[in-house]
């Protein structure tokens, strides 16, 4: 069992690119989100998904945006990065159906807008 | 807004001593406290958690004390070993939903 992968591990984008995070888990979790770590501001939650089909915004959800075709796979996509969307984005999920459960990370991927 | 405060931002001891990691959490209701322990390259892992109705919570060398009336809880790592340096992260679950809010990290190095 995979648990969560993300890809690509790392990128180096010119501002203004068009980039896709990929994320995808193999625990048919029914709730996943996308997070940013910064250094000294901790994780913080950019969007969600309770259930394949629908999608949330969470802290900082401008310029980033997700879908959840399916139960496997949230994709996040940056329309046109910028400089300060350089940062490790963490995907995770977790099995919410009877109550809260704990929360499953990626290993990340680093990116930097340059 | 940051809802949960989290202190120190770094913390060394030597090996066998026992960090202390707080954590304080503001107005809204949360039911969950999970704490989060991230390795350099790796994505955090859930390393203990505790619920409102009981004050501590202890598993292994590691401890959860709660404190529900100061709104406050906090971490100790019990006979500290160097293979406990990592980057801890407290957080809480506001009641009804499926989030996770995060403290803003405490960097621990333990040294032999």
């Amino acid at each position: 069992i995979a648990g969560i992968t993300q890809a690509p591990t790392s990128q180096i984008l010119a501002a203004g690119r068009r980039m896709t995070l990929r994320c995808t888990q193999d625990m048919r979790h029914n709730a996943m989100y996308w997070y940013r770590q910064d250094l000294g501001l901790g994780l913080r939650l950019i969007h969600y998904s309770n259930t394949a089909g629908t999608t949330g915004k969470g802290e900082v959800p401008d310029g980033y945006s997700v879908s959840r075709a399916n139960t496997d796979d949230f994709p996040l996509t940056l329309a046109s990065a910028v400089p300060s969307q350089t940062s490790v984005y963490f995907c995770a999920s977790s099995d919410s159906s009877t109550g809260f459960d704990t929360q499953y990370f990626g290993p990340g991927t680093r990116l930097t807008v340059l | 807004q940051q809802q949960v405060k989290q202190s120190p931002q770094s913390l060394i001891v030597q090996k066998g001593g026992i960090p202390i990691i707080n954590c304080a959490y503001e107005n809204t209701a949360f039911d969950y406290f999970p704490w989060y322990q991230q390795f350099p390259g790796k994505g955090p892992a859930l390393l203990i958690a505790i619920r409102p109705d009981v004050s501590e919570k202890k598993e292994g060398r590691f401890t959860i004390s709660f404190n529900k009336s100061a709104k406050q809880f906090s971490l100790h790592i019990m006979d500290s070993q160097p293979g406990d340096s990592a980057t801890y992260f407290c957080a809480a679950n506001p009641n009804n939903t499926d989030k996770l809010i995060f403290g803003t990290g405490t960097r621990l190095q333990v040294f032999p």
